[in-house]
């Protein structure tokens, strides 16, 4: 069975600060994996994914199957970025089936 | 705008009375799925359909059903609600690949 865990319930940077949410996986085929971003009152939506390797509104995440990690950076942080970020991984259940395991999320606050 | 619709945003029911949460999409989208998140947890995934396939997680509590009578909505029907299921109910589609687009939740108070 897979896992996510994000160790950080809570993260408080300032603005201008380098921040990193951390994610670890369990997952014994090959994985794909995504941040996910809830800010105030909004839907959870996609930030990233790994296999894009695109940098969205500043953030980058590598994914480190030594490791097993996907941790989400951002070297300068803005008071927009405060919301909630969930971490999560896709198995594929067969064919075109696929599942998403989310992470507990980190709140991040950025403070001016 | 193409989207994720989910109808109520907020709904209250008495315990043990049965309740429909509703979902719907413009995005045309082959999959759905129903995810239940208690506060400070994680979404759990519930069940999901691909097309008419029904798919259900194996610690799914048989008091959750839904139904998907065509292919722009899905129903989640909670038969007999208790204390315990009081939560936010996200909708999510998916094209058959693993990016999900979610709606906006319905957070569901059991009285």
């Amino acid at each position: 069975a897979q896992r996510v865990t994000q160790p950080e319930k809570l993260l408080s940077v300032f603005k201008g600060a380098p921040v990193e949410l951390k994610c670890n996986y369990s997952y014994s085929g090959s994985p794909e994996l995504f941040w996910y971003v809830q800010y105030s009152r909004q839907r959870l939506q996609l930030l990233l994914r790994h296999i894009s390797r695109e940098s969205i509104k500043g953030f980058t995440a590598d994914l480190n199957k030594g490791e097993t990690s996907f941790h989400l950076k951002k070297p300068f942080a803005q008071e927009e970025d405060s919301a909630m970020y969930y971490c999560a991984l896709s198995a594929n259940s067969g064919g075109s089936n696929y599942k998403l395991t989310f992470g507990k999320g980190t709140l991040l606050t950025v403070n001016p | 705008d193409a989207m994720v619709i989910q109808n109520p945003r907020y709904q209250v029911t008495q315990f043990g009375k049965p309740v429909t949460l509703s979902c719907s999409q413009t995005l045309n989208h082959n999959v759905m799925y129903w995810y239940q998140q208690k506060s400070s947890q994680a979404p759990k995934l519930l069940f999901h359909y691909y097309d008419k396939d029904f798919n259900n997680e194996a610690d799914t509590p048989d008091n959750f059903q839904s139904r998907r009578p065509n292919t722009s909505f899905c129903f989640l029907d909670i038969r007999s609600p208790g204390l315990g299921d009081a939560a936010m109910y996200l909708c999510a589609t998916s094209r058959g690949d693993p990016e999900q687009f979610f709606g906006p939740g319905t957070r569901l108070t059991v009285l």
